[in-house]
C-alpha cells in the first residue's frame, strides 16, 4: 500500500525566511505532483515532477524529486504572506495506474 | 464555460436521502475522479473513471455510486446519505496518466 507523508504538518514562518517541506512516499513511483490550496478553495497545480532528479521552479517555490530516496522537497525562498496556503504532494504508483495518493498536506502560514 | 464545474456548490440534506453531485468538464479528458476532503485525512479517492462506461473504486467507495455515460460528465450519487458523508467533495480530470489533474471548485455537503 502506498503511503505518502508530509512534514511538517503545520509551518509558521516569518516573511523573508527560507524553509523546506518534505514529502516521503513508501513505494516505487516516478511521478509526483505538488498542489496548493487556499482556504475554502480548490486545488491548484504547482509542479509536475516526472523523473528522478527533476527540479522545477516558479517564483519563490522550487520542487525536486529523488525517486531513489522516495523523497520530494518543496523549498520556499524568502517567504511572503501570499504564499500562505496548504500544500499537498501527490504520488502515483509506477506506470500502469492513474490514481493519485495525496499526502495529508502542510499548512503554511507566513507572518508579516 | 471552459474547464471543470461542479454543482451544486453547497448542499444540505437529511440522513437517508439520496443526493447526486454533478461534475462536468469541457476538455474531453479521459480520466475523471471524485475525492472527499476531511480534516485530518487530506484528500481520499472515492471513485475514478478512465473513459466513458469505465469506472472503478478508489480508497473509500462505500455508500457512493458513480456512472459515466458521457466523457464530459461524472456524477456521484450518495444512495442513502449518512452524517459521516458530510465533507467537501472535489471532482478532477486529466488528459493522460502523466498530466497533472485539474480540480473543480468543490461541493460542500452537509448531512443532518
Amino acid at each position: 500500500e502506498l503511503k505518502v507523508e508530509q512534514n511538517p504538518l503545520f509551518l509558521s514562518m516569518q516573511e523573508g525566511k527560507n524553509y523546506t517541506i518534505y514529502c516521503n512516499y513508501s513505494t516505487t513511483s516516478d511521478r509526483l505532483y505538488w498542489y496548493r490550496q487556499d482556504p475554502g478553495k480548490s486545488l491548484e497545480s504547482l509542479f509536475v515532477l516526472l523523473s528522478n532528479g527533476a527540479v522545477k521552479q516558479e517564483g519563490r517555490l522550487m520542487a525536486s524529486l529523488d525517486t531513489k530516496a522516495r523523497l520530494s522537497t518543496l523549498h520556499i525562498t524568502a517567504a511572503v504572506h501570499d504564499l500562505s496556503a496548504t500544500y499537498f504532494c501527490a504520488v502515483v504508483l509506477s506506470s500502469g495506474t492513474y490514481k493519485y495518493i495525496f499526502g495529508t498536506g502542510t499548512r503554511l502560514k507566513v507572518l508579516a | 464555460d471552459a474547464g471543470i464545474t461542479q454543482s451544486p456548490r453547497y448542499k444540505i440534506t437529511e440522513t437517508g436521502r439520496q443526493v447526486t453531485l454533478m461534475c462536468h468538464q469541457t476538455w474531453s479528458h479521459s480520466y475523471m475522479f471524485w475525492y472527499r476532503q476531511d480534516l485530518g485525512h487530506g484528500l481520499r479517492l472515492i471513485y475514478y473513471s478512465a473513459a466513458a462506461d469505465i469506472t472503478d473504486k478508489g480508497e473509500v467507495p462505500d455508500g457512493y455510486v458513480v456512472s459515466r455515460s458521457k466523457t464530459e460528465n461524472f456524477p456521484l450519487t450518495l444512495e442513502s446519505a449518512t452524517r459521516s458523508q458530510t465533507s467537501v467533495y472535489f471532482c478532477a480530470s486529466r488528459a493522460t496518466p502523466e498530466y497533472e489533474q485539474y480540480f473543480g471548485p468543490g461541493t460542500r455537503l452537509t448531512v443532518t
